[in-house]
């Protein structure tokens, strides 16, 4: 099946620093990549959805200048989260979709932030 | 508005069959899909049912009724490492998938 890897697995940063979650599709070339929040039992929170080439379309509520996506090329995708704060600690997780197959997303592994 | 319904713990016992049901109310249906999530990971597919009828992969079973906005996901020959959250998320007419909050199933001896 399709891989899709994210780095790093884990981070801990200090406060009003800022953190870039890369996100890479390793055998299909992903035309869309979607990024997700997800709070201790509660479920995916999706927070932005990009397509190679062109900029981010954000969910309501989510701040584009505080969650910067970049979607460079086919296979990469980074979040950035700039001048993280304690309430930005959470489970951050990618998916990509491929043209071919955009109903089934394959998830990275996800990115647990730890802001102190 | 967009709503997903699942129960949010179930429990069974090792080698028994569960079924973990799915309601949903959304704008437009793509398909509706099932999701395995272990504690600190992410989701793996499970299932994607886009007809109405029973999808068999396994041990797994994912049902779909359309008319009645209802899927149920039937796990058979339960197993402890099937200890997880499932998921159910349903794609809508803009080809965005809603998730519900999960299900969390304990499996006990």
């Amino acid at each position: 099946g399709a891989v899709v890897s994210q780095h790093p697995s884990r981070v801990i940063c200090k406060s009003g620093t800022s953190v870039k979650i890369e996100c890479r599709s390793l055998d299909f070339q992903a035309t869309t990549m979607f990024w997700y929040r997800q709070f201790p039992k509660q479920s995916l929170m999706l927070m932005a959805t990009s397509n190679e080439g062109s900029k981010a379309t954000y969910e309501q509520g989510v701040e584009k200048d505080k969650f910067l996506i970049n979607h460079a090329s086919l296979t990469l995708s980074t979040l950035t989260v700039t001048s993280a704060h304690p309430e930005d600690s959470s489970f951050y997780i990618c998916s990509a979709a491929s043209g071919d197959s955009s109903y089934e997303q394959y998830f990275g592994p996800g990115t647990r932030l730890t802001v102190t | 508005g967009q709503n997903i319904d699942q129960p949010t713990e179930m429990t069974a016992t090792e080698g028994a069959i569960v079924q973990i049901n799915c309601t949903y109310q959304t704008s437009g249906f793509n398909g509706l899909f099932w999701y395995q999530q272990h504690a600190g990971e992410a989701p793996t597919f499970l299932s994607y049912n886009v007809l109405d009828g029973l999808e068999e992969k396994g041990r797994f079973s994912s049902f779909l009724s359309r008319s009645k906005g209802y899927s149920y996901l039937l796990l058979k020959e339960l197993q402890m490492k099937d200890s997880a959250s499932y998921l159910c998320a349903v794609m809508d007419s803009n080809y965005q998938l809603i998730w519900g909050a999960g299900t969390k199933l304990i499996i006990k001896p």
